[in-house]
């Protein structure tokens, strides 16, 4: 079976721009959640949908935003880039909501690096 | 507030080594405790996780239990091998919303291990 894939692996772009990246979680999966991750850090909580419904977010600016397909799957939006945007973002999605019962799955990534 | 705190990396071992990594951590509510590893070029990987306090948490070798009294949870293991060199993060999740999909990390821990 398929795991969390992610789109682009890696991209460039410039203070300013936009950037869209993209999520399929594992089949079944009707939870997805982003996370950022700074080069020497850990990675840090973004959003979660479940059910196309926007279930947390993190301390993140209004510039972030995301959304869930009918399918499950999600992208994620950063608009007017800063150079302190560029990271690993990763995907992860899960069966259940259930901290006690689940398991998050990670996607490997995608790199983003601003100039 | 939710935080988790890792031993600072990297950590440099012999093959067959014991290995402890710690991690102390501070949460509200009841979180459940979590150790993800990173391999080099894949995505993070649940390595082993305990729910509740006194729990203890194994796969591969590695054990972790989950102790409240010292707000602990670190990771241990008798005999590594070369095949272990990873990073290693320690996360926990809040159990008051009992939503899986936000973890909070630590920022890592580097092993390598030499033959």
């Amino acid at each position: 079976d398929a795991g969390v894939t992610q789109s682009p692996t890696h991209l460039i772009k410039t203070r300013g721009q936009h950037v869209t990246l993209r999520c399929s979680p594992i089949s079944g999966h009707k939870s997805v959640s982003w996370y950022q991750q700074v080069l020497g850090q850990g990675p840090q909580f973004i959003f979660q949908y479940y059910e196309k419904e926007e279930r947390g977010r993190g301390n993140f600016p209004d510039r972030f935003s995301a959304r869930q397909f009918p399918n499950y799957s999600s992208e994620l939006n950063v608009n007017a880039l800063l150079l302190g945007d560029s990271a690993l973002y990763l995907c992860a999605s899960s069966l259940a909501l259930s901290a006690n019962t689940g398991e998050l799955f990670f996607g490997e990534g995608s790199r983003l690096t601003v100039l | 507030g939710n935080s988790v705190t890792q031993m600072e990396g990297p950590v440099t071992l012999s093959e067959e080594a014991f290995l402890t990594i710690n991690c102390t951590y501070t949460a509200t509510g009841y979180p459940s405790l979590f150790w993800y590893v990173q391999y080099p070029g894949e995505g993070l990987q649940l390595l082993l996780k305990a729910t509740k306090a006194d729990d203890k948490g194994s796969n591969k070798g590695f054990e972790a239990t989950y102790r409240k009294e010292t707000t602990s949870f670190h990771l241990e293991k008798g005999s590594v091998q070369v095949s272990d060199s990873a990073v290693y993060f320690c996360a926990l999740s809040d159990q008051r919303g009992s939503t899986l999909g936000r973890l909070y990390f630590g920022r890592g821990t580097q092993l390598t291990v030499w033959p």
